[in-house]
């Protein structure tokens, strides 16, 4: 099984910040590799697939790169809505997908 | 407007069974790939089980192989989740989710761009 890291597992940043979250593979997995956002209470959102495709409606803040075995995913100024915990996804291993632990962004 | 709504959670002792069911609207079910994920309470993600718009390709994961069905109704609008043999590492919110598709192909992508509310399954004695 592909196994799914993200670091850091936690920041504290403030609004205007700029934000960049790692996930990395056990093995490469080309591109299929997706971002979602989650706030407290609610369900994930897709934000970027296909490391680093903007799904409609997702603002363009939000930005992904990387490919093979390492990602990341950046908030390019962070708004008060952005704190929330993120996940990645990798889609290489279909159908046996894996989610990272998830990274937690909260107000400095 | 998209929107999943799942039911059917509840307590259950370890042992029981459950069905969960999650309604589609707003757009054409059969064409889609559904899918459940779970989230154990303070917990991340966890990819349960998938099923082709036809219901012709079915993957679980192994930790509910066996014990686990998922199953749709294309003429229903809907996607069931039947639980036995449950266990207390099955409490979670259980998610239905839909595939993204690739808009040029109609291909899925394999990654889940709607998303239901969720329902918690609690499994406890």
């Amino acid at each position: 099984d592909i196994q799914m890291t993200q670091s850091p597992s936690s920041v504290s940043a403030s609004v205007g910040d700029r934000v960049t979250i790692t996930c990395r593979a056990s093995q490469g997995i080309s591109s299929w590799l997706a971002w979602y956002q989650q706030k407290p209470g609610k369900a994930p959102k897709l934000l970027i697939y296909a490391a680093s495709s903007l799904q409609s409606g997702v603002p363009s803040r939000f930005s992904g790169s990387g490919s093979g075995t390492d990602f990341t995913l950046t908030i390019s100024s962070l708004q008060p809505e952005d704190f929330a915990t993120y996940y990645c996804q990798q889609a290489n291993s279909f159908p046996l997908f894996t989610f990272g632990p998830g990274t937690k962004v909260d107000i400095k | 407007e998209v929107q999943l709504v799942e039911s059917g959670g509840g307590l259950v002792k370890p042992g029981g069974s459950l069905r969960l069911s999650c309604a589609a609207s707003g757009f054409t079910f059969s064409s889609y790939s559904m899918n459940w994920v779970r989230q154990a309470p303070g917990k991340g993600l966890e990819w349960v089980s998938s099923i082709s718009s036809s219901s012709s390709y079915i993957y679980y994961a192994d930790s509910v192989k066996g014990r686990f069905t998922i199953s749709r109704d294309n003429a229903k609008n809907s996607l069931y989740l039947q639980m036995n043999s449950l266990r207390a590492e099955d409490t979670a919110v259980y998610y239905c989710a839909r595939d993204l598709l690739d808009d040029s192909s109609g291909y899925s992508l394999y990654y889940f761009d709607y998303w239901g509310q969720g329902t918690l399954v609690t499994v406890s004695s």
